[in-house]
């Protein structure tokens, strides 16, 4: 069974602060994605990487960064935490660009902002 | 424009009877996969269902189907014979080539004993 490991499942940070989310898969899978969800916005992309080192900008990357120095690894840091970055944070891979492979999921972390 | 719409934020269902869920997505490329993911309270994404655009036959999984309609690009979600257990958030989603997926805003779906 694939397994998608996400470090915390809550967190909570003061603003400013440098937040590191990691997800941690173990299949050998060449794409991993960093998602917020938010009541009433479903999942919205930051950020996901096809290889190692190669990243590219979802839908939502403002305030965001990633770093992908191992196949396995995959982090999202958030420089400097504000309010509005309070959310549901999902990570998820998939073995390679086939359109018919599905994504895992990790069980997501809820980070609050205060 | 959206990629995945989802239009009921909200659906009940009596226990043991069946549910379509609508999914309507915009694309012009003619090679795409469409996924549904269950969501329930405790946060971890299932997947469901995979539908393939040149797949002929509508994808099914055990109590679930996928109704899809090419011309109408809709991949609605059917669940027959609802437990109490399939309350939870459904998701709808479409990936094109590429390695982007698209998620709709997802309906909330709860069954009732």
């Amino acid at each position: 069974d694939v397994k998608v490991t996400q470090s915390s499942r809550y967190l909570v940070k003061r603003t400013g602060e440098k937040v590191f989310l990691e997800c941690v898969q173990d299949m050998d899978h060449e794409n991993m994605f960093w998602y917020r969800q938010d009541p009433g916005l479903g999942l919205r992309l930051i950020y996901f990487s096809y290889d190692v080192k190669m990243k590219e900008k979802g839908d939502i990357p403002e305030g965001y960064s990633v770093s992908r120095e191992k196949k396995e690894r995959f982090s999202l840091i958030l420089e400097s935490a504000s309010t509005n970055q309070t959310s549901m944070y999902l990570c998820a891979s998939t073995r390679d660009s086939g359109r018919a492979d599905e994504q895992y999921f990790g069980p997501g972390t809820r980070l609050t902002v205060t | 424009a959206q990629k995945i719409t989802q239009t009921q934020p909200g659906m009940f269902v009596q226990e043991k009877e069946a549910v379509t869920l609508d999914c309507t997505y915009d694309t012009s490329d003619q090679s795409y996969g469409l996924f549904w993911y269950k969501q329930p309270s405790s946060g971890e994404m299932i997947f469901l269902i995979y539908q393939g655009s040149y797949d002929e036959q509508n994808a099914t999984e055990g109590r679930y189907s996928l109704n899809f309609q090419k011309a109408r690009k809709s991949a609605n979600l059917v669940i027959s014979a609802s437990q109490l257990g399939d309350s939870a958030m459904y998701f709808c989603a479409m990936r094109e080539k590429g390695n982007q997926f698209y998620f709709g805003t997802g309906t909330s779906l709860t069954v009732i004993p």
